[in-house]
């Protein structure tokens, strides 16, 4: 696709649900950043992928938090048993290769858990 | 004491004007940095990227570096309304877009 697509755009959930959040990222870059923005903080920083593989999944907060890439491309980030404080809007962002600064982020995934 | 502090503003000025953004960092190990520019409800885009110290020039956009202070700025010439989104600086030990770390954004709105 033209940019990073990310789905759904919004979603609200019960605290206690699981939910899964879904990025496709630009065709033909293989990296694939997860990044976490809460109301009147900056970007966290949550897991990187390079192809399919994960080297670096410190900045997950919790073992609530999992993350998947399939084929070098779809990537999905699932979180358990859903807490207030994961509202948040969840950003992916992909670009040619790791070490290309130029990371192109998606709209983000709003989410609510109530 | 963050990693990164960024002043969130918000700060309005009228069109025309020159603004200055900045954001001071404590990690000496960061060698690139960027600043991305955030309309609301959308993802950031990446507006400036240095590596070290000293300036770089893009149209009405310039960004400094000063790693002896560690402090960065951007500045934006001949402000415009459309310039109004929240920038966010960032920074990384690497060269990559991984564990970029954030400042919290400036909220600049450019009234006409």
């Amino acid at each position: 696709g033209a940019g990073v697509s990310q789905s759904p755009s919004n979603k609200v959930t019960e605290k206690g649900k699981d939910v899964e959040l879904r990025c496709d990222p630009i065709s033909g870059h293989t990296a694939l950043y997860w990044y976490r923005q809460s109301l009147g903080q900056g970007l966290e920083f949550l897991i990187y992928f390079q192809g399919n593989s994960a080297p670096d999944k410190s900045g997950l907060p919790s073992d609530r938090f999992s993350a998947e890439r399939t084929g070098g491309s779809v990537s999905t980030l699932t979180i358990q048993r859903t807490q207030q404080e994961d509202s948040a809007v969840y950003l992916c962002a992909s670009s040619r290769q790791i070490l290309n600064t130029e990371a192109f982020f998606g709209q983000g995934t709003r989410l609510t858990v109530v | 004491q963050k990693e990164v502090e960024q002043d969130p503003g918000p700060l309005s000025v009228p069109e025309g004007a020159i603004v200055s953004l900045n954001c001071t960092y404590s990690n000496s190990a960061f060698q690139y940095f960027m600043w991305y520019r955030q309309y609301s409800r959308k993802g950031p885009e990446l507006l400036m990227y240095t590596y070290s110290s000293g300036n770089k020039e893009d149209g009405r956009f310039t960004a400094q570096v000063d790693k002896s202070s560690k402090y960065i700025s951007l500045f934006i010439r001949d402000s415009q309304p459309s310039d109004s989104a929240t920038y966010l600086c960032a920074m990384s030990a690497q060269g990559g877009s991984e564990k970029l770390v954030f400042g919290k954004g400036t909220k600049l709105t450019v009234n006409p």
